[in-house]
């Protein structure tokens, strides 16, 4: 059974920082990764889907990095702001049986001003 | 145009009661999720519906939840005698295509349910 770990758990920069949000998945026979954002009361938006067979992809300040082998993908924010104030959630899509993806548990990332 | 909506976004009910959870998908769109996420936790998988097709309901936790898209659009979920561990934010997504490598899933707001 697929399980997929965030870490940290929670998160405090001050503004203009860079950092990195790490995520960790157990079996490597994924179909995808993807990074969503939730704020609160609100449902998730997609910011970046990774293929199996990429190993990055960019948004504006947004990088993210699959490394499949080792079971691991990290979120970089550049330069970030108290708008990115938010949980960071990732998402693996196995390959076998239909689209659902499987969570991690978030990182809760407060930029302050 | 309109994202995926959901209504009630707030649902307060008694341990016992019977609620249902509506989901607007986005239109056209032929696959349908609905996820549960617990205070605190990540979102977890309920069922997947391709039309009007249940594909997979391995994620229901009980037979008290129940789950239909009779017309491949609109999809409701039910939670029948509902209990304190019910407790969570219902989470409705929908996506153009089945199985396509770029196919994103679109969230809704949440349907928050409190049993009391």
């Amino acid at each position: 059974k697929q399980e997929v770990t965030q870490i940290p758990a929670a998160l405090s920069v001050p503004e203009g920082e860079n950092l990195v949000l790490n995520c960790s998945f157990t079996d490597s026979a994924i179909y995808n990764l993807q990074w969503f954002r939730q704020d609160p009361g609100k449902g998730l938006t997609s910011l970046l889907l990774i293929q199996s067979s990429q190993r990055e992809q960019t948004s504006g300040r947004l990088n993210a990095s699959l490394d499949k082998s080792s079971g691991r993908s990290t979120l970089y924010i550049a330069a970030s702001q108290p708008g990115d104030s938010a949980t960071y959630l990732c998402a693996v899509r196995g390959n076998t049986g239909f689209q659902k993806l499987v969570f991690g548990t978030g990182t809760r990332l407060l930029v302050s001003p | 145009g309109a994202g995926v909506s959901q209504s009630p976004r707030y649902k307060v009910a008694k341990r016992g009661q019977d609620v249902a959870l509506r989901c607007d998908p986005i239109s056209g769109h032929v696959s349908l999720f609905w996820y549960q996420q617990a205070l605190g936790q990540g979102p977890e998988f309920l069922t997947y519906f391709q039309n009007e097709a249940q594909l997979d309901k391995s994620g229901l936790p009980s037979d008290r939840f129940f789950a239909e898209r009779p017309e491949g659009s609109v999809s409701t979920l039910k939670i029948q005698r509902t209990q304190q561990e019910d407790s969570a934010v219902y989470l409705c997504a929908s996506s153009l295509i089945a199985g396509g490598p770029l196919d994103t899933q679109y969230f809704g707001p949440g349907t928050r349910l409190t049993v009391l």
